[in-house]
């Protein structure tokens, strides 16, 4: 069955940047894209972007444009996702999803990686 | 980017009881192509999200049929006839058809009287 395992918290501190991992099981990687939401109890769920898993291309939110990188590792069928100049307001659970066709938009979910941003 | 409203944002019930969630779109969530991609997600305690229903009505795999979408253009509803205790967490209205970038809905609680 199709799983998304991410990568376990994190603890940073302001000005640094984390690398959240999204392994993905059960079905043929670059056959379906990638995307990541920001959820924080204040602003809900938040679309950060995609990506074409096959391609590498990518789609971020004008919101999360510089803040987020999205990239790919296809032999280990892996996700990563880079969040850079950390600030407070990037504490949240940032999962992973996948579609499931475009009717099915975030189809699966990810268990959810907590960053805590704090000196 | 497409508003979606949710309402009410917490919405207490007992078991058996039958509640509707609404959520209301900027605008018309109607594709060019006919279809309308509103979709919901229920977020269980502790748990990531996961799909219940899309394309406005229809049930993801596994869902029991007491979950129920319904509505068009920019308002839309999904129905609970007679809640259960595995329905308790907060739920999310999303959009498709205006995307990128997908929006979300607030999200509406679901809580026991």
């Amino acid at each position: 069955q199709v799983q998304l395992q991410q990568s376990g918290a994190e603890l940073a501190k302001p000005g640094s940047s984390v690398k959240i991992s999204c392994k993905a099981s059960g079905y043929t990687f670059t056959s379906y894209y990638i995307s990541w939401i920001k959820q924080t109890t204040g602003q809900g769920l938040e679309y950060i972007g995609y990506i074409n898993t096959g391609s590498g291309g990518t789609n971020y939110n004008e919101k999360f444009k510089g803040k987020a990188t999205l990239t790919v590792d296809k032999s280990s069928s892996t996700a990563f996702m880079q969040l850079s100049s950390l600030t407070p307001d990037d504490s949240a659970v940032y999962y992973c999803a996948r579609d499931g066709g475009y009717s099915h938009w975030f189809a699966y979910w990810g268990q959810g990686t907590l960053v805590t941003v704090s000196s | 980017d497409v508003v979606l409203t949710q309402t009410p944002p917490t919405l207490s019930a007992t078991i058996g009881q039958s509640v509707s969630i609404s959520c209301r779109s900027s605008q018309s969530l109607l594709h060019s192509n006919g279809n309308t991609y509103l979709n919901w997600l229920l977020q269980r305690p502790g748990q990531p999200p996961q799909l219940l229903i899309y394309l406005v009505s229809r049930l993801e795999s596994g869902v029991p049929n007491r979950f129920s979408g319904s509505g068009s253009g920019t308002d839309f509803t999904l129905k609970i006839s007679g809640v259960e205790a595995e329905d308790l967490g907060v739920y999310y209205c999303v959009q498709s058809t205006h995307a990128p970038p997908w929006t979300f809905g607030g999200g509406t609680k679901l809580e026991l009287k």
